[in-house]
Parts: structure tokens; sequence; C-alpha cells
């Protein structure tokens, strides 16, 4: 299947600084990618549609503010969480659709610690 | 109410033993169902993949689709202590917004 990478696998910070992760789509090119948190226990919770060249969706309840995405290019899409606090630890997970869009291959998780 | 609903487990089997696993949505526009197997700490890995109903076999691997009830299944043969995971059922009417069942954390046990 289809490979997706996420940088960094995991993250401590400091409350109130920002952090930024990254999804890759290794071999194939992805004009979407979605971004998805997890809470230990929990299934995955749609955060974010990411779309190249124009403006991430959000789902509802989602700050946009605080959870900035860019998806600079058809293989990369970041997702930059600001001001960081502790409720924000989570892992964050990122996928992008296979090639006839109708099932999702997911990267490996970034498990993000803030202190 | 959720549209996918799961039992969250956890599912203790023995080796060896027939694993049944299963979820229930409630959108009839539903036409893409998947399962997937996470371990902890690790992103989904994609294990099955069907469209609308019928069954399809992969190795010890048998998901079945019946869209008549709205009932999503995952069989598991001869089941391995390295099956234990957390298995996830999604469903979807295009391969882009998914909705995930809660999991259903397997131990198989030696």
């Amino acid at each position: 299947g289809a490979v997706v990478s996420q940088h960094p696998s995991r993250v401590i910070c400091k409350s109130g600084t920002s952090v930024k992760i990254e999804c890759r789509s290794l071999d194939f090119q992805a004009t979407t990618m979605f971004w998805y948190r997890q809470f230990p226990k929990q299934s995955l919770m749609l955060m974010a549609t990411s779309n190249e060249g124009s403006k991430a969706t959000y789902e509802q309840g989602v700050e946009k503010d605080k959870f900035l995405i860019n998806h600079a290019s058809l293989t990369l899409s970041t997702l930059t969480v600001t001001s960081a606090h502790p409720e924000d630890s989570s892992f964050y997970i990122c996928s992008a659709p296979s090639g006839t869009g109708d099932t999702q291959y997911f990267g490996p998780g970034t498990r993000l610690t803030v202190l | 109410q959720k549209e996918v609903e799961q039992d969250p487990g956890p599912l203790s089997v023995p080796e060896g033993a027939i694993v049944s696993l299963n979820c229930t949505y409630s959108n009839s526009a539903f036409q893409y169902f998947m399962w997937y197997r996470q371990y902890s700490r690790k992103g989904p890995e994609l294990l099955m993949y069907t469209y609308s109903s019928g069954n399809k076999e992969d190795g010890r691997f048998t998901a079945q689709v019946d869209k008549s009830s709205k009932y999503i299944s995952l069989f598991i043969r001869d089941s391995q202590p390295s099956d234990s995971a957390t298995y996830l059922c999604a469903a979807s009417n295009s391969g882009y917004a998914l909705n995930f069942g809660k999991g259903t954390s397997l131990l198989v046990t030696p």
C-alpha cells in the first residue's frame, strides 16, 4: 500500500510554545490530506482537511487559529499547534487518500506532550 | 448517536480461535467500508477494504458487509498473539470523510 510518513514521531514541549508536525506522502501525490487527533483509548477524530493550494477545512469545534495547516506541495502537509497547552497533548495522525480516492492511508502518528 | 458504533471490548481469545469483530452504522449512504488495525502508539494500518455489500477474503482475514442490516464484520481465523491490537472499523460515502468506530481492543493469548 501507499506510504505516508510523519515527523517527528514524538515531541515534548513547554506550554506556550508552537510545534510543527509534517506529513508526507512518499510514493504518490495527495492534493488532500487529513489530520486526526486521538486521545488514549479513544477513536480517531477528524480535525481538518488539508487542501493543496487552498485553505484547510476545519471540523466543528476545532480552532483554526490554534491548529494551523499548510499544504505547501502535493506531497507535504504541515500542522502547527500554536501556543500549545497541556490539554493539546495527544496523538496526531495524518492520512492521505488512495489513488482511487476510496480509502485512506495513515501515517505512523506523532505523540505530542505539552508540559 | 455516532454514525458508526463499535463495541470497545476488550476481547480476549486463546491463540488459534476464530475472532469476530463487528460494527453497525446508521447512514444508508455509506458505500465504502474499511477495517484498520492499530498497534499501541502507532498509526492505523489498512487491513481490509470493501465496496458495497459482500465478502472479501485476504489470508486469515474476511470482511463482510451487509447493507440491508447496516452491519460490518471482520473475521480472523487461526488468531495469533501478533493479532493483538485495536481494530477500527470505518465507513464512508466516499474515501474522504471516514467515520470511525471507537475501536475494539483484541488480546490473543498464547
